[in-house]
């Protein structure tokens, strides 16, 4: 079945750094990837859609300029969260969907970064 | 805005028994609706993805149904286990590209 790794699965770093993590689709080409937060017994909320060869679009109220999106290719997108501070400690997690697949195929998720700022 | 509400929040229930989760949206104009598990610290597992124009779908134990009309969807799990304690959440697809809403969420625990 379809895999999307996400790496790393847990940071931990200090005020003021910045991370870079990973969604990798394994298996099958994702023209689209998406980037969500969720908070500690909270649902997930969507922060990006990230689209190969083009700049990504953000959802209301994220910073484009601390949330930094690049889909350089069909199977990698990356988040970078700049300058990180305790309250952007978080779970984040990438979906991935199959390219040309429309809405007929599942979206698959990565496992996930627990990303603490201390 | 589409809105996506789970109920109940939680449910605790003995092994065996077959039970029932809710999921309604605001907006029913959507391309399809999905089910997933979420085991603590852990990512996502697509259990059932339903399309708009299907009233169903079924995988082993488990059935979703739709009814777009009314905004609802159902998952039913028979014959529970231990082991399919997790959260379970409910997206709906509102856009051909793939963008999903979410509800929050309901926490399963089956307890032997």
């Amino acid at each position: 079945g379809a895999v999307v790794s996400q790496h790393p699965s847990w940071v931990i770093c200090k005020s003021g750094t910045s991370v870079k993590i990973e969604c990798r689709s394994l298996d099958f080409q994702a023209t689209t990837m998406f980037w969500y937060r969720q908070f500690p017994k909270q649902s997930l909320m969507l922060m990006a859609t990230s689209n190969e060869g083009s700049k990504a679009t953000y959802e209301q109220g994220v910073e484009k300029d601390k949330f930094l999106i690049n889909h350089a290719s069909l199977t990698l997108s990356t988040l970078t969260v700049t300058s990180a501070h305790p309250e952007d400690s978080s779970f984040y997690i990438c979906s991935a969907k199959h390219t040309g697949q429309g809405t007929r195929q599942p979206q698959h998720f990565g496992d996930g970064t627990r990303l603490s700022i201390l | 805005k589409q809105e996506v509400t789970q109920i109940p929040a939680a449910l605790s229930v003995p092994e065996g028994e077959n039970l029932v989760l809710n999921c309604s949206f605001t907006d029913s104009a959507i391309y399809n609706l999905q089910w997933f598990r979420q085991d603590p610290g852990k990512g996502l597992t697509s259990l059932l993805l339903i399309q708009s124009s299907q009233r169903e779908q079924t995988s082993g134990r488990l059935n979703a149904s739709l009814d777009k009309s009314s905004g609802r969807s159902t998952l039913y799990i028979a014959a529970s286990q231990p082991g399919d304690s997790a959260t379970y959440l409910c997206a709906v697809g509102g856009t051909s590209y793939g963008k999903l809403t979410f509800g929050q969420g309901t926490i399963l625990t089956v307890h032997p």
